[in-house]
């Protein structure tokens, strides 16, 4: 079975600074999906970013990026210039690449990230 | 396009009672997946429907169960409830679940068991 950790419960950042957060995970699979969630204080859990394990470039949208370090089964979240609105908790996660039987995803405890002004 | 909706928003329920939340995901996605939220076990998958069939399943007791209809619209039950059940439930839909879908989550049902 995978698992995915998140070791760092809290995490905070000033305003327009840049912020790591730090997933690990385990798997025998070769092929799969890493994910990060981020989910505000209205609880609607919304898709940051995603990573295909069979891609070596790492993934990025706007401010968010990626450090996937496949041989090291890690995933970490970048977030530049970050901005009171990034204050949420992020979860990582994982998803096999095939669909069907394996369709879940697995999450981390998550990082409560806070932004300060 | 409408996103994933889940009815009610809050419940409030005694134990021994059961429940049944509702999940109407977006027009065209034919995959819903539950998830239950706690602060103690975190996010933890409860199952995944498909075309009115279950195609996955978590590790969660019989208690917990569902069903999707031919609009696939997802509904999930639990029977006579506990302190633990109490909760955030997430209901996830995408297109099919298979390869590269995005699961795009509703806002959640918050279950207060008493």
């Amino acid at each position: 079975a995978q698992t995915v950790t998140q070791s760092q419960p809290e995490m905070s950042v000033q305003e327009a600074e840049t912020v790591t957060l730090s997933c690990t995970y385990d798997t025998s699979e070769s092929d799969y999906y890493l994910f990060w969630y981020k989910q505000p204080p209205s609880r609607q859990m919304i898709l940051v970013i995603r990573q295909e394990a069979y891609k070596q470039q790492n993934a990025t949208e706007n401010r968010f990026s990626v450090n996937f370090q496949k041989a090291a089964k890690s995933f970490s979240l970048k977030i530049s210039d970050s901005q009171l609105g990034d204050a949420a908790m992020y979860f990582c996660a994982y998803r096999s690449y095939s669909g069907g039987s394996n369709y879940k995803l697995t999450f981390g405890k998550g990082t409560l990230l806070t932004v300060n002004p | 396009k409408a996103g994933v909706t889940q009815t009610p928003r809050y419940l409030i329920k005694t134990r021994g009672q059961q429940v049944t939340l509702s999940c109407s995901p977006i027009s065209g996605h034919r995959s819903v997946s539950w998830y239950q939220q706690t602060p103690g076990q975190g996010l933890q998958f409860l199952f995944e429907y498909f075309s009115e069939t279950q195609r996955n399943k978590g590790n969660f007791p019989g208690r917990f169960s569902g069903r999707q209809f031919s609009n696939s619209r997802s509904e999930m039950n639990v029977s006579t409830l506990e302190l633990g059940d109490s909760a955030l439930y997430l209901c996830a839909s995408s297109l099919s679940g298979q390869d590269y879908n995005e699961q795009f989550f509703g806002p959640g049902t918050r279950l207060t068991v008493l």
